[in-house]
């Protein structure tokens, strides 16, 4: 089974801040790999798919970047409606699937 | 409108059986993966399995295979989630999610673009 890790699992920011989040995957995943966020109380939403394609109505600040083992998501300037938790996904071997294990954005 | 509607909270003893649904709306039902996720309090995602309504086609992660059953009714475009004996330690909040494949740079990719919204099963005593 292919495990997937993130880093850090959470971070304080400030508003106008750049944030990176980290993924990794146990063993290459081509460009497989999906990007979710989760606020308190609702069900994620999909913001990036297949590393880098940014789903439809999603602000153009959230990035994704990657291939094989390692990706990136990148919030180039945190907004207040950002702070949340995010997972990576990976579809390599779907539709088995699994998630990261999240990483939770906070106020600074 | 694309949506999934799951059914509501439920509050189980340990031991009992339950079943929750999750129906699906607005799009060809039988056409689709429908996956299950499931979040326990203060935790992460974990994928727990997935069902392809049209042949009923079912994945299970192995660390939720033997613990649940995923079964559909393509006639009534719902999914379930079942246990035939509950633990305190299934006392989380559970998701459906449609998997769309989507194309990108020349190959198709498999997310969950739909979800519903979750059904709370607390199992206590």
């Amino acid at each position: 089974d292919i495990q997937m890790t993130q880093s850090p699992s959470s971070l304080s920011a400030s508003v106008g801040d750049r944030v990176t989040i980290t993924c990794r995957a146990s063993q290459s995943i081509s460009s497989y790999l999906n990007w979710y966020q989760q606020k308190p109380g609702k069900a994620p939403k999909l913001l990036i798919y297949a590393a880098s394609s940014l789903q439809s109505g999603v602000p153009s600040r959230f990035s994704g970047s990657g291939s094989g083992t390692d990706f990136t998501l990148t919030i180039s300037s945190l907004q207040p409606e950002d702070f949340a938790t995010y997972y990576c996904q990976q579809s390599y071997s779907t539709p088995d699937s699994a998630f990261g294990p999240g990483t939770k954005v906070d106020i600074k | 409108e694309v949506q999934l509607v799951q059914s509501g909270a439920e509050v189980k003893k340990p031991g009992e059986s339950l079943k929750i649904s999750c129906k699906g709306s607005g799009y060809s039902f039988t056409s689709y993966w429908i996956g299950w996720v499931r979040q326990m309090p203060g935790k992460g995602l974990e994928w727990m399995g997935i069902i392809y309504p049209g042949d009923s086609d079912t994945r299970y992660s192995p660390s939720f295979q033997g613990q649940v059953t995923i079964s559909a009714d393509k006639s009534i475009s719902t999914a379930y989630l079942q246990w035939s004996s509950l633990k305190a330690s299934d006392t989380a909040m559970y998701y459906c999610a449609k998997q769309t494949s989507i194309a990108a740079a020349g190959r198709s990719n498999d997310a969950f673009d739909i979800w519903g919204q979750g059904t709370m099963v607390t199992v206590s005593s």
